[in-house]
């Protein structure tokens, strides 16, 4: 069983959807979630960082954990086709070793 | 945000000699770099870690004495594949880790494409 796991999509949408990513995790000694996302041959870049349960706004994207669950969402509010990407869960114990999943290809559609 | 360079963006060479790839932190002192593989429609893969001035730790499966990694200083880590192979063909991305961050976050660089013929 991989750690994290991750829908490969692909997902596409029309412009100004919503857009909800998951993954889930087994292990339960990951503490800090991370999204990622990664233009095509481009490096990840960071899109949101958290280390608790609940909810992280910042601007259109909302970061997601519940750990009893050990599920981690993001959520893309009013998607822009510049928001066409692959996006990266990443997930880490309490060193700085990151975990990541397979990673989700969205597309929005103009 | 803090800055990652890799250098070649994209490599092609002969299968049997080696490639080097670069990796420099522009603005910031990393003590810690990581080294990735990642295959098309895939996640990234971590090969190694190497932190300044010492050996690197590389992962279960990976060949330290077919992937050299050198991290000569706080801003320069390198990646050799030596006598490169067709299966060796990926895309390489490396990562470094700000010393004092308590966030412990990694600075992607932008990757390195490689294939060898």
């Amino acid at each position: 069983q991989k750690e994290v796991e991750q829908d490969p999509g692909p997902l596409s949408v029309p412009e100004g959807a919503i857009v909800s990513l998951n993954c889930t995790y087994s292990n339960s000694a990951f503490q800090y979630f991370m999204w990622y996302r990664q233009y095509s041959r481009k490096g990840p870049e960071l899109l949101m960082y958290t280390y608790s349960s609940g909810n992280k706004e910042d601007g259109r994207f909302t970061a997601q954990v519940d750990k009893s669950s050990k599920y981690i969402s993001l959520f893309i509010r009013d998607s822009q086709p510049s928001d066409s990407a692959t996006y990266l869960c990443a997930i880490r114990a309490s060193g700085s070793r990151l975990t990541f999943g397979e990673g989700t290809q969205l597309t929005v559609n103009p | 945000g803090a800055v990652v360079s890799q250098h070649p963006s994209w490599v092609i060479c002969k299968s049997g000699t080696s490639v080097k790839i670069e990796c420099r932190s522009l603005d910031f002192q990393a003590t810690t770099m990581f080294w990735y593989r990642q295959f098309p429609k895939q996640s990234l893969m971590l090969m190694a870690t190497s932190n300044e001035g010492s050996k690197a730790t590389y992962e279960q499966g990976v060949e330290k004495d077919k992937f050299l990694i050198n991290h000569a200083s706080l801003t320069l880590s390198t990646l050799t594949v030596t006598s490169a192979h067709p299966e060796d063909s990926s895309f390489y991305i490396c990562s470094a880790r700000f010393s004092r961050d308590r966030r412990n976050e990694q600075f992607f660089g932008p990757g390195t494409r490689l294939t060898v013929l």
